[in-house]
């Protein structure tokens, strides 16, 4: 069975300070997807990343950085010097070749608060 | 392009109302979904469509149909509603790339609904 734990339900950090972000997934699938997502307090959920099972690079955007581990079933994102406008929920999501790829299992999301 | 659409964006109901929520998306996307977000729980799916006519439970299905008679648009229904079906509904949608499936899923802003 598929499943995406993210153990941290808030975080609070101030302006300028760096943030991970953990994402574990459990899967017995060989190939699957990892994406991340974001909530602003607007509400409407935006693509962040997508990473496939087979592709193990790290990726960097701007301030984003993802980490993927398959040793360690992880997926972690961070995000250097962190603004404000960067307060929202985090998601990380799951989706598995087994189940045709339409199953996407999200985590129940991070919280996160940036203060000036 | 207005992306995907969700109407209502509110609606309070009384235990044993029926209601549709509408779900459109001028992308012509393949793929349509609708989840459901409690606190704490991240996203669940309810049902997803893999092209008009089809349908197709997701993991929280009971309680809810679905129909997509048009490719455009995706329906949910709540026949007799319960205070348990009190949550945020998102409709989600996405496309078909040769090779994979496991494209991003464009969000609507979704549907909140109250069951009394």
């Amino acid at each position: 069975a598929q499943k995406v734990t993210q153990a941290q339900t808030e975080i609070s950090v101030v302006e300028k300070e760096d943030v991970t972000l953990d994402c574990v997934y459990e899967t017995r699938d060989t190939t699957y997807y990892l994406f991340w997502y974001k909530q602003p307090p607007s509400g409407e959920l935006v693509f962040l990343i997508r990473r496939n099972s087979f592709d193990e690079q790290n990726e960097i955007s701007g301030r984003y950085s993802w980490n993927f581990q398959k040793s360690t079933s992880s997926f972690n994102f961070t995000i250097t010097a962190s603004q404000v406008v960067d307060s929202a929920v985090y998601f990380c999501a799951l989706s598995e070749a087994g189940t045709g790829g339409f199953k996407t299992i999200f985590g129940a999301g991070t919280r996160l608060f940036v203060k000036a | 392009n207005a992306g995907v659409t969700q109407t209502p964006k509110f609606r309070v109901l009384k235990t044993g109302q029926s209601m549709t929520l509408l779900c459109a998306q001028d992308m012509n996307h393949e793929y349509m979904y609708w989840y459901r977000q409690d606190p704490g729980m991240g996203l669940r799916l309810i049902h997803y469509s893999v092209g008009e006519g089809t349908t197709a439970k997701g993991e929280v299905p009971d309680g809810y149909n679905v129909s997509r008679l048009k490719k455009q648009n995706f329906l949910l229904g709540l026949e007799s509603a319960a205070p348990s079906q009190t949550s945020v509904y998102f409709c989600a949608s996405s496309y078909r790339t040769s090779g994979t499936q496991y494209n991003e899923q464009f969000f609507g802003p979704g549907t909140r609904l109250t069951v009394l």
